[in-house]
């Protein structure tokens, strides 16, 4: 079975905290992103990346960086938490063959709360 | 640029019910249509896809066609059960993109 693991669950942190949202496939996918989910706003892209140390910036990056040394492993990362950074944070991973039809691959998400 | 609307939910039917979620997309290519599912406290999963024109795509008794002359790709299902209760995404690809579109999603409540 396909796994995408997304570290965390629920985080709890203070503005101004540095915060790593971590996660990891199985699949030996190339391609791998971030999504937030908010109520009425759908899911929003962040960053993608297409390989091992590339990235792309999505449709709202502000706030955000990522990293990406392995190929498995994908991290986002918030330098300076914000309240309104408070969401529901999806990773998913897609093999690159199948780009074009889909077939997108979520982890089950990290709920992050800012105070 | 590429779009997909949604009906707004949330959307609440008695089980055995008949479902329509509306999709209608804009997109500059010939994309592809997929719609995913959100259960409670999980992540996205495909539900189902279509590639081109007049496909298809079916799925746990939901089906959705591709319709190219109305840009819609509307989820139908014959008869609703409790476990059918998430939400429900409608989503484009095109060719060639690592990108999807999704739309904001319909919550669908299935009561007993």
């Amino acid at each position: 079975d396909v796994k995408v693991t997304q570290s965390s669950r629920y985080l709890v942190k203070r503005t101004g905290e540095k915060v790593f949202l971590e996660c990891v496939q199985d699949m030996d996918h190339e391609n791998m992103f971030w999504y937030r989910q908010d109520p009425g706003l759908g899911l929003r892209l962040i960053y993608f990346s297409y390989d091992v140390k590339m990235k792309e910036k999505g449709d709202i990056p502000e706030g955000y960086s990522v990293s990406r040394e392995k190929k498995e492993r994908f991290s986002l990362i918030l330098e300076s938490a914000s309240t309104n950074q408070t969401s529901m944070y999806l990773c998913a991973s897609r093999d690159p063959r199948g780009a074009g039809t889909g077939e997108l691959f979520f982890g089950e998400g990290s709920r992050l709360t800012v105070l | 640029g590429n779009s997909v609307t949604q009906m707004e939910g949330p959307v609440t039917l008695s089980e055995e019910a008949f479902l329509t979620i509306n999709c209608t997309y804009t997109a500059t290519g010939y994309p592809s249509l997929f719609w995913y599912v959100q259960y409670p406290g999980e992540g996205l999963q495909l539900l189902l896809k279509a590639t081109k024109a007049d496909d298809k795509g079916s799925n746990k008794g939901f089906e959705a066609t591709y319709r190219k002359e109305t840009t819609s790709f509307h989820l139908e299902k014959g008869s609703v059960q409790v476990s059918d209760s998430a939400v429900y995404f409608c989503a484009l690809s095109e060719r060639g993109s690592e990108k999807l579109v999704f739309g904001k999603g319909t919550k669908l409540t299935v009561n007993p």
